[in-house]
């Protein structure tokens, strides 16, 4: 069974310029999470989608970030203007069911870097 | 407010020895309390998931407590390996109105040969 997959796994950006992070889910998972990663720190929860409906999307900037799961399958993070500070990785989560208490699968992440 | 705190921040022991990491949480209402480990560059992996009424729980060579009184977690790695060095992170679901996964910062293993 395949796993969550994410791309692209490494982008160079200059601040001000736009960024998009897409990802596939596992076959059959309604929920799916986009978390933003600092070095040394935990996943920090950006945006939660079951099924098509975002959730939770209480820690997104929405000044700048977006999100969409249309038709409730992939995903795309979009960051526009990018800022120095969003230098970070973006992992991307799936999970079955919609009760959020189900195992978490992770991507590998994407790792974006903005100079 | 609810958080989660490990321990110690980082650790470092030699190939063959075990280890045990902390978790402490005032996280209400509980709902279950997962260690996941991370590997340098890739994506956290779920190593146990457990409820209120689970004690202790296996992954092979890991293995972890709950005392849900106290709320107090811990993760024994037991016979230790070279590709055990990662990060651990705790993280405990809050149930209730505004259910979400709290996350610790991790514990950095390394284990040297």
């Amino acid at each position: 069974e395949a796993g969550v997959v994410q791309s692209p796994r490494y982008k160079i950006i200059e601040k001000k310029q736009p960024v998009a992070f897409w990802c596939n889910p596992i076959s059959g998972h309604n929920t799916l999470y986009w978390y933003l990663q600092n070095l040394g720190q935990g996943p920090e929860l950006l945006i939660r989608y079951e099924n098509e409906e975002a959730v939770d999307d209480s820690q997104l900037p929405k000044d700048r970030f977006s999100a969409e799961r249309l038709k409730g399958v992939d995903s795309t993070l979009k960051i526009q203007p990018a800022e120095l500070g969003d230098s970070a990785v973006y992992l991307c989560a799936s999970s079955p069911g919609t009760a959020n208490t189900g195992e978490l699968f992770f991507g590998e992440g994407s790792r974006l870097t903005v100079l | 407010k609810n958080q989660v705190e490990q321990s110690p921040q980082s650790l470092i022991i030699l190939e063959g020895k075990n280890c045990t990491l902390q978790c402490n949480y005032t996280v209400s209402p509980f709902s279950n309390l997962r260690w996941y480990k991370q590997d340098t560059g890739r994506g956290p992996v779920s190593l146990t998931i457990m409820t209120f009424s689970e004690n202790t729980k296996s992954n092979g060579r890991y293995t972890a407590t709950l005392d849900a009184d106290t709320k107090q977690s811990s993760l024994h790695i037991t016979a230790s390996q070279l590709s055990d060095s990662a990060s651990y992170i705790c993280v405990v679901f809050a149930a209730g109105n505004n259910r979400k996964l709290i996350w610790g910062l991790g514990t950095s293993l390394a284990v040297n040969p």
